[in-house]
């Protein structure tokens, strides 16, 4: 069946750096988009990243850009989120899902993993 | 970037009520809108896709409508594991953008 494993949140100081995995099992990897999203505790869901099948393309939410990077390992279905300069407001819980294109957009999620960025 | 305005952000309703949750996008998305639903503490799940695609073991009771720039989500008859948070999504164009969610909750 399909599962998608986040890993790599926890707390950190503001300026600092964090880098999210995501295991992908079930599916062809390679065939999907994989994005990453968030919600701040008590707040609604925020998209956040996206990553082509193959790499080749990323987009990036406006509050992110310049400080996240979104990268995938099509050899090992693993799909990451390097995270710099870290803010407060980026205090959330992370997950990443995947979009077969013109199929459905956001099928399956992980389970979550959460980020505090906190002095 | 497209804003997705939906409404209302609560509503009180009870089993067996019809319930429905409208979004309105800043420019035409044609019928590229899901819309989640999503319990405390869970991921979200999607419901419809492209609109009004109810996506494979999702109840009947649920359907989505609209296209271009207006959309809704209906609940015929609600039961009591429908009691949840909705939001709608467009994936016409990047930045993806959702709605502010509507809470739905028992009167």
């Amino acid at each position: 069946q399909v599962q998608l494993v986040e890993s790599g949140g926890g707390v950190v100081q503001p300026g600092g750096s964090l880098r999210l995995s995501c295991a992908a099992s079930g599916f062809t990897f390679n065939s999907y988009t994989l994005h990453w999203l968030r919600q701040a505790p008590g707040k609604g869901l925020e998209w956040v990243a996206f990553i082509s099948f193959d790499g080749s393309d990323n987009y990036y939410a406006d509050s992110v850009k310049g400080r996240f990077t979104i990268s995938r390992d099509n050899s090992k279905n693993t799909l990451f989120l390097q995270m710099d300069s870290l803010r407060a407001e980026d205090t959330a819980v992370y997950y990443c899902s995947r979009y077969l294109i013109r199929g459905v957009p956001l099928d399956y999620w992980g389970q979550g993993t959460l980020v505090t960025v906190s002095s | 970037d497209i804003q997705m305005t939906q409404s209302p952000s609560a509503l009180s309703a009870s089993v067996g009520d019809r319930v429905t949750i409208t979004c309105r996008a800043s420019r035409n998305i044609a019928s590229w809108v899901a819309w989640h639903q999503q319990k405390p503490g869970k991921a979200p799940r999607v419901l419809i896709y492209k609109a009004s695609v109810l996506e494979s073991g999702v109840p009947s009771r649920f359907t989505g409508s609209g296209s271009g720039t207006e959309f809704t989500l209906t609940i015929s008859s609600l039961q009591p594991d429908d009691f949840a948070t909705y939001y709608c999504q467009q994936y016409n164009s990047y930045p993806w953008t959702f709605g502010q969610g509507t809470k739905v909750d028992i009167k």
